[in-house]
C-alpha cells in the first residue's frame, strides 16, 4: 500500500477560482478525513466520511466548500470563489472503523495558495 | 468543547540532551491522546497514544503518560537526535471510535550536534 495520497501537492489560483482537491486513502480504510493547517497552527478538522457517507462536518465548512466520496474510495474536497483566507494546507487522513478508528493516517497535504 | 494546548516553541537542543515537550488538554469523558510528528516536508504520522488514564505510549524512545489528574500528556525522550528534528502535534479524540481529533498548534523541535 502507498499510505494516503493527495492531488495536486501544490495549488496556486487567483481570489474566486474554484479549485479542487483529491485524495486516495489507504485502500483498506473506509474512513476519510479532512483537515486545514494554517502556518504555525495544528490541523483543524473539516469533515469525515464512513465509506460514502458524509457524517460530519465542521461550522468551518462554509457554503464555498463541498467534499464527496462517491464510491467510497477516493474523496474530493472543492472550494468555489476562492478567496485569501482559504490558503492553507488541506490533509486528507484515512483510518478503519471501529476499535482503532481514531488512529489518523495522513497524506503529505494539498498547500492552496490564492492570490 | 475540546480543546489541547502545547508548550510554545520552538525548542532547540543539544544532540543527547533530554527533551520535555508539555500537552494538557480540555474534553468531556475520557479522550483517547495521542502526539502526532511531522517530518520536514512529509505528513503527519503517529509517534504514540494512549487510551486511558495512567496508560504510557512509547516508540522510538519517546514516552507520553495520561494523567487524567493533571489533564497532561507530556512528551519526553532522554536523549535526542538530530534526526529527531520536526514539529510534534499533541491530539485527542472523544473515544477510539471517535471520528475526529482535536490538535495542539504544534512544537518545533531543532536539535543541533
Amino acid at each position: 500500500d502507498t499510505g494516503v495520497s493527495q492531488d495536486p501537492r501544490h495549488k496556486i489560483t487567483k481570489r474566486g477560482q474554484n479549485v479542487t482537491f483529491r485524495c486516495d486513502p489507504i485502500s483498506e480504510h473506509n474512513r476519510l478525513y479532512w483537515y486545514r493547517q494554517t502556518l504555525g497552527q495544528g490541523p483543524e478538522f473539516l469533515t469525515y466520511f464512513q465509506n460514502e457517507a458524509q457524517l460530519e462536518k465542521s461550522r468551518l465548512l462554509s457554503d464555498r466548500f463541498s467534499a464527496e466520496r462517491p464510491k467510497g474510495s477516493f474523496s474530493t474536497l472543492e472550494i468555489q470563489r476562492t478567496e485569501q483566507g482559504d490558503s492553507a494546507m488541506y490533509l486528507c487522513a484515512s483510518s478503519p472503523s471501529g476499535a482503532g478508528a481514531n488512529v489518523l493516517t495522513f497524506g503529505a497535504g494539498s498547500r492552496l495558495t490564492v492570490l | 468543547g475540546n480543546s489541547v494546548t502545547q508548550m510554545e516553541g520552538p525548542v532547540t537542543l543539544s544532540e543527547e540532551a533530554f527533551l520535555t515537550i508539555n500537552c494538557t488538554y480540555t474534553a468531556t469523558g475520557y479522550p483517547s491522546l495521542f502526539w502526532y510528528v511531522q517530518y520536514p516536508g512529509e505528513g503527519l504520522q503517529l509517534l504514540l497514544k494512549a487510551t486511558k488514564a495512567d496508560d504510557k505510549g512509547s516508540n522510538k524512545g519517546f514516552e507520553a503518560t495520561y494523567r487524567k489528574e493533571t489533564t497532561s500528556f507530556h512528551l519526553e525522550k532522554g536523549s535526542v537526535q538530530v534526526s529527531d528534528s520536526a514539529v510534534y502535534f499533541c491530539a485527542l479524540s472523544e473515544n477510539t471510535n471517535a471520528g475526529k481529533s482535536t490538535f495542539g498548534d504544534g512544537t518545533t523541535l531543532t536539535v543541533k550536534p
